[in-house]
Order: C-alpha cells, then sequence, then structure tokens
C-alpha cells in the first residue's frame, strides 16, 4: 500500500494563479483532511471530508475550496494564491471519526507551496 | 475555548531521558495523541492515551492526567534519530466529525 500521497510536492505560483493539490489514499478511508502548517502555528485544519460526495470546513478554510468526488481522492484549490497560503500541506485521512490508537489520521507527505 | 500547550523548543543529550510536556483546554475531549515529525516530512503516529496513566511503547511512553489537561512523552535512551518536532493533538468531537486539535509541536534537539 502506498498511504496516502500527494501531488505535487514543491509548486511556486505568482499571486493570482490557481492551482488544485491532490490527496489520494488506497486504504479505503472514509475520513479525509486537509492541514496547512506554518512556523509557529502547528497544524491547522483547513477543510475535511466524512465521506464520497461530502466536504466541510474546518478552521482556516477561507481561500480555498475541496471536492471530493472519489472516495480515494481528496483536491484542494487555491482559486487565487495569494502570499499569505505559503505553506506546507499535509493531506491526512482516518478510517472512522472515532480516533484511538488502532485509527489514528495518516498524514501525506506534504506539498510546499510558494506564492510569489 | 481550545488551547494547547508545549515547550517549543527542547535540547538533550544522546542517551539522556527527555520529558515533553502539553496541557491542554478544550470544550469536548476524547483522547490525546503524540506525533513525531522529522523536518520536512509528515507526522506520523506515537502514541495515545484516553484514560489516566502511563501507557509505555519500548523507549516511548505518554502518561494522560484528565482532570489536570495534562499529558507528557517520555522519551528514554535518547538517540540522534530522535531530533524530531512532537505534536501534541486532542480530539474534540462536535458532532461526527473527527478532527484533532493541534498544538505548535515541540522541537526537540539530541546532541551528542
Amino acid at each position: 500500500n502506498a498511504g496516502v500521497t500527494q501531488t505535487p510536492k514543491f509548486r511556486v505560483l505568482k499571486t493570482g494563479q490557481s492551482m488544485t493539490l491532490l490527496c489520494a489514499q488506497d486504504m479505503n478511508h472514509e475520513y479525509m483532511y486537509w492541514y496547512r502548517q506554518d512556523p509557529g502555528m502547528g497544524l491547522r485544519l483547513i477543510h475535511y471530508s466524512v465521506g464520497e460526495g461530502t466536504t466541510a470546513k474546518g478552521e482556516v478554510p477561507d481561500g480555498y475550496n475541496v471536492s471530493r468526488l472519489k472516495k480515494q481522492n481528496f483536491l484542494l484549490g487555491l482559486e487565487s494564491a495569494a502570499p499569505s497560503q505559503t505553506s506546507v500541506y499535509f493531506c491526512a485521512s482516518s478510517y472512522s471519526a472515532s480516533l484511538d490508537r488502532d485509527n489514528e489520521q495518516f498524514f501525506g507527505p506534504g506539498t510546499r507551496l510558494t506564492v510569489l | 475555548g481550545q488551547n494547547i500547550d508545549q515547550p517549543t523548543e527542547m535540547t538533550a543529550t544522546e542517551g539522556a531521558i527527555v520529558q515533553i510536556n502539553c496541557t491542554y483546554q478544550t470544550s469536548g475531549f476524547n483522547g490525546l495523541f503524540w506525533y513525531q515529525q522529522h523536518a520536512g516530512e509528515a507526522p506520523t503516529f506515537l502514541s495515545y492515551n484516553v484514560l489516566d496513566g502511563l501507557e509505555e511503547k519500548g523507549r516511548f511512553s505518554s502518561f494522560l492526567s484528565r482532570s489536570k489537561g495534562y499529558s507528557y512523552l517520555l522519551l528514554k535512551e535518547l538517540q540522534m534519530k530522535d531530533s524530531a518536532s512532537y505534536l501534541c493533538a486532542v480530539t474534540n468531537y462536535g458532532g461526527s466529525q473527527g478532527n484533532l486539535i493541534f498544538g505548535k509541536g515541540t522541537k526537540l534537539s539530541v546532541k551528542p
């Protein structure tokens, strides 16, 4: 199993450009999450999905959109990138909402995004 | 409100023991996770506590006191490869979402 994979690994955008980050998991997990990680801020939840076709806002959703058209994929879109969106983006997945030692969140390797 | 506090940085010596503390205040609590994150890599699961007490797994142990809103991660026989950030995260169930609230992480540097 590949686990959780993310595409691309690195990207540089200019202000105002758009892009989509792809997350894929092969563990048949229902729940998927998008986080951003900034120095001194820790991991913050952007959006999450509790199943195919459903999405919900997290702590910092502004400027991002998401879609979960297939159970194994969770897409994060930036419609008009801003320098404040320079960050490392992590995708994660879990089997269900009842997180414990047998059902933790698995993280992808991250995407480093720079917006100039 | 929700708040998770842990020290920003710690330094320890190879072979020693180090304790990383985490205090939390959340409106709902259903368990606490510790994750390890090496620089430039993804967080990986270390431990989970839901009941008061100590959970031991090899060189790593994690403790929880629910009444005090307090946890610590204990690393024994430190190795250079333990240099990483350690993230404390609390499960917070509002409805059915399995969300985690993360602290800002503690960067541990292990010196020879």
